[in-house]
Formats: C-alpha cells, structure tokens, sequence
C-alpha cells in the first residue's frame, strides 16, 4: 500500500462545475497536509494546507480533513479551464522532517 | 523578490560528465529538499537538508551527492552522469519547523 494514494484521473468536469479530488494515507500520526497543482512541464505550486480536521476554504478551493478516516479531499468550485492541472497531496509524516507526496489526479476542465 | 531559483534550466550532456545543478533561495529558509520527477510520474524526494552542515538521504536512492555551506545554497552534484540519471531535477524549501515547501523552477537533465 503506497503511503499517499490518489486517484490519477483524468476527472473531467464541465466549466462551472464542482470538481472533487480525494486522498487517503497511511501514516495515523501525520498533521500537516498540502495540496499543490502542477502544470504540466512546471514545478508545484503551494495552493492550500491543512492542519485541523473540518473545512478550510480559500477563494475557490476547499480542502477537507478526516484524521479519523485518514483522508483529506480538495473541492475546486466554479471550475476554470485554466484549472486543468495535476493536483498533488502532500502529507508530512509523524517524524515531521519531510513530505510524501501522492502521485497527483489529473483534472480537465472542459468549456 | 523572495523566491528559489535553479540553474541551468535545460541541460543536455554526455555520458560520463560531472554535472551540478545550482539551487539557491532568497527566502531564509532553513530547510530545503532535492527532488526528481519523471515526466507523468511521482515526486521522489533524494535529498533535505535542516540547514547548513546538515544534509540527509531521501526516500528515493540516488547516485547524486548534495552539500549545504551556505544556508541559501543547495547544490546536487552527479560525478559522472549516465542516460538513467535523465529526468526533472526540482528544488524545494521550507521554514525551520513547517513543511509548507515551496519549489523551484526545476532543472530538466538530458544524459545522453
């Protein structure tokens, strides 16, 4: 069993709609998690972390935490094409010194 | 400008050469990381370093070898490259104590 699982994708989703990424890890002590997206040829970009289960929301993204169920999701409202990207989980581990990263869910935002 | 930067950018070479790649960062971060990605593939972290004099090995085994003299600098040597060394070399760092990483451009290696 890989440490961060995601699904690879492609999730399509039509321009406008909600677009629902999830990741689960195995790590129980693990307290930080992040989500990057990566455009395809270029390095990721930090666009959410979270620390404490329940929601957090940053404009059009939303990430949700269950420590319990061991998996955090991401929800990206009114989709953009320019959202069309590899989104990449990022889990720290219970030593604290590094991040797993899982192996990122392609989305395409269709107009 | 705060920011992490990485040279070269694209670098095709021979079999055989040593070869560095530069990464150095304006942001005071104590902490910072060596990663290699394949195109369509995982993230593999090779090397980290907590600060200067510190460097660790990474999850992924890798020929190459790192040293942090300065606390803005994190060099990846390879002393001799070969053709499975080909891959995007990307460059991360965080603050002492957080693991909010922030990545570099990259380097894409061509060994040829």
């Amino acid at each position: 069993q890989k440490e961060v699982e995601q699904n690879s994708g492609p999730l399509s989703v039509p321009e406008g709609a909600i677009a629902s990424l999830n990741c689960t890890y195995s790590d129980r002590g693990s307290q930080s998690f992040f989500w990057y997206r990566q455009y395809s040829g270029k390095s990721p970009e930090l666009i959410m972390s979270i620390y404490s289960n329940g929601d957090k929301e940053d404009g059009r993204f939303t990430a949700q935490l269950n420590k319990a169920s061991q998996y955090v999701s991401l929800l990206i409202r009114d989709s953009q094409p320019s959202d069309s990207a590899t989104y990449l989980c990022a889990v720290e581990g219970s030593a604290g010194n590094k991040l797993t990263f899982g192996g990122g869910t392609r989305v395409l935002v269709k107009p | 400008e705060a920011d992490i930067y990485q040279t070269p950018r694209y670098l095709v070479i021979g079999t055989g050469k040593k070869i560095t790649l530069e990464c150095s960062q304006t942001m005071g971060h104590d902490k910072m990381y060596w990663y290699q990605q394949d195109p369509g593939m995982e993230l593999h972290l090779i090397h980290y370093s907590y600060g200067v004099n510190s460097t660790e090995k990474g999850d992924l085994s890798s020929e190459s070898t790192v040293s942090r003299i300065r606390t803005e600098h994190f060099p990846l040597t390879l002393e001799s490259a070969r053709p499975s060394h080909t891959s995007q070399y990307l460059c991360a760092s965080s603050v002492a104590g957080r693991n909010e990483q922030f990545f570099g451009p990259g380097t894409r290696l061509t060994v040829l």
